[in-house]
């Protein structure tokens, strides 16, 4: 089993909809969990981290985090075609400092 | 403020050659990350810096590979004789608290 592991993509939204993206980690003493973005042949670009359960909102980006669950989620409402990326979650060890990724989920947006 | 700082972009080098692939951290950031990333893959942690020392290396696949950060800021990650596997994008991160911030990344093609 993979330590995170993310809904296969690619997920292609039209514009204006809300993309969900979803991801699980088998580490259940993680506290601290991150989105990044990524853009073809960029590197990673942190976007939202949660530490506690429930929902944390920044803009048109949400992210949910349920602990109990191993489970953590990113809504992008309103999507925009400049959204169209690979969005990478990733998981801090519960004792290290070291994040464990996921293989991202490709978004595309239609305009 | 000045982000991370990779150098060079691109390496071509042939099978059994050495490289270094350099990382200038964010100013002031204690905490320095070393990770490889294969196309269609999150990136994979390799070595962890706080301060000067290598305080966690678990992530290098061998022998092979090593990394320095000598006075606690700039650090070079070092490869002999290097094999096709190990093509991929090195990425280097820094951190001040607990967020991660990556820099461009280093292209690595070994022919």
């Amino acid at each position: 089993q993979k330590e995170v592991e993310q809904n296969s993509g690619p997920l292609s939204v039209p514009e204006g909809a809300i993309a969900s993206l979803n991801c699980t980690y088998s580490d259940r003493g993680s506290q601290s969990f991150f989105w990044y973005r990524q853009y073809s042949g960029k590197s990673p670009e942190l976007i939202m981290f949660i530490y506690s359960n429930g929902d944390k909102e920044d803009g048109r980006f949400t992210a949910q985090l349920n602990k109990a669950s191993q489970y953590v989620s990113l809504l992008i409402r309103d999507s925009q075609p400049s959204d169209s990326a690979t969005y990478l979650c990733a998981v801090e060890g519960s004792n290290d400092y070291k994040l464990s990724f996921g293989a991202g989920t490709t978004v595309t947006v239609r305009a | 403020g000045a982000g991370v700082s990779q150098t060079p972009s691109n390496k071509v080098t042939e099978k059994g050659k050495y490289v270094e692939l350099r990382c200038d951290p964010i100013s002031g950031h204690t905490a320095l990350y070393w990770y490889r990333q294969s196309l269609g893959q999150g990136p994979e942690f390799l070595i962890y810096f706080q301060g000067t020392g290598a305080a966690d290396d678990s992530g290098l696949p061998n022998d092979r590979f090593f990394a320095v950060r000598p006075e606690g800021s700039v650090s070079t990650l070092k490869i002999q004789r290097t094999e096709r596997g190990d093509s991929a994008v090195y990425l280097c991160a820094s951190s001040d608290h607990n967020e991660q911030f990556f820099g461009p990344g280093t292209r690595l093609t070994v022919l």
